[in-house]
């Protein structure tokens, strides 16, 4: 059972703006750690996203933004396009844990 | 650039050791940057870590985890591995390596670049 919580599935049409929450608590998001995304299309291994709450790596198109507030974290998506079809995860660090933990995951559909 | 490629038996039966062994080629294994990392990924659901090695050999694993999980590194041939005791058919899963970076602290890194991932069943 991972402790970041994500909706399970959101779609929009292309073109549309979208987002995605990652909900924690205080041992992880909450207590000041920070949060990155990953993008896992069907079949592949998943790729780093977004890094440090909001950056891009190289290549990552400028229309995937991040941020991070109190004990939330979300990814937005502006312009959604057919390849954005996904899953997407949040990672953080839980203290109470003691792990490394990501989120329970949301499947992008683009209508 | 830098890539990961994980290896080893894709069947395991009940109670036997699952090991697996990641390959990276484009960088260096031994460097105090970073940690090399397990992940897995049971069909169908999300992600799991399960544990991360340092070049000079430190280990951190997940709680959940500790007591049957052994990773290793052997610098000589760019490679760590990972073994896992005493699997059950929860264990079946996608595996995958990836190298793990600091970032404001090591608790802030994030898991850049990752392998393709290995799929383990175990059964009989």
């Amino acid at each position: 059972q991972s402790v970041l919580t994500q909706p399970p599935s959101v779609s929009g049409a292309p073109g549309q703006r979208v987002t995605i929450s990652c909900t924690g608590s205080s041992s992880n998001i909450g207590a000041g750690y920070d949060v990155h995304w990953y993008q896992q299309l069907p079949g592949t291994a998943p790729r780093l996203l977004i890094y440090a709450n909001n950056n891009r790596p190289s290549g990552v198109p400028d229309r995937f933004s991040g941020s991070k507030s109190g004990t939330s974290a979300s990814l937005a998506f502006t312009g959604l396009q057919a390849e954005d079809e996904a899953d997407y995860y949040c990672q953080s660090y839980d203290s109470s844990l003691n792990a490394y933990v990501f989120g329970t995951g949301t499947k992008v559909t683009v209508l | 650039q830098l890539q990961l490629q994980e290896s080893g038996p894709g069947l395991v039966k009940p109670s036997e050791t699952l090991s697996l062994t990641c390959t990276v080629s484009g960088g260096s294994i031994s460097t105090s940057s970073y940690y090399w990392a397990w992940i897995r990924q049971p069909p169908g659901k999300g992600l799991e870590w399960i544990g991360s090695i340092y070049y000079s050999g430190s280990t951190y694993y997940n709680p959940s985890l500790k007591s049957r999980v052994t990773t290793s590194l052997d610098t000589s041939k760019s490679q760590f591995s990972l073994k896992l005791n005493f699997v059950t058919a929860a264990d079946t899963a996608v595996y995958y390596c990836a190298r793990y970076g600091a970032g404001r602290s090591w608790y802030d890194g994030w898991f850049d670049p990752w392998g393709q991932g290995t799929l383990v069943i175990v059964s009989s």
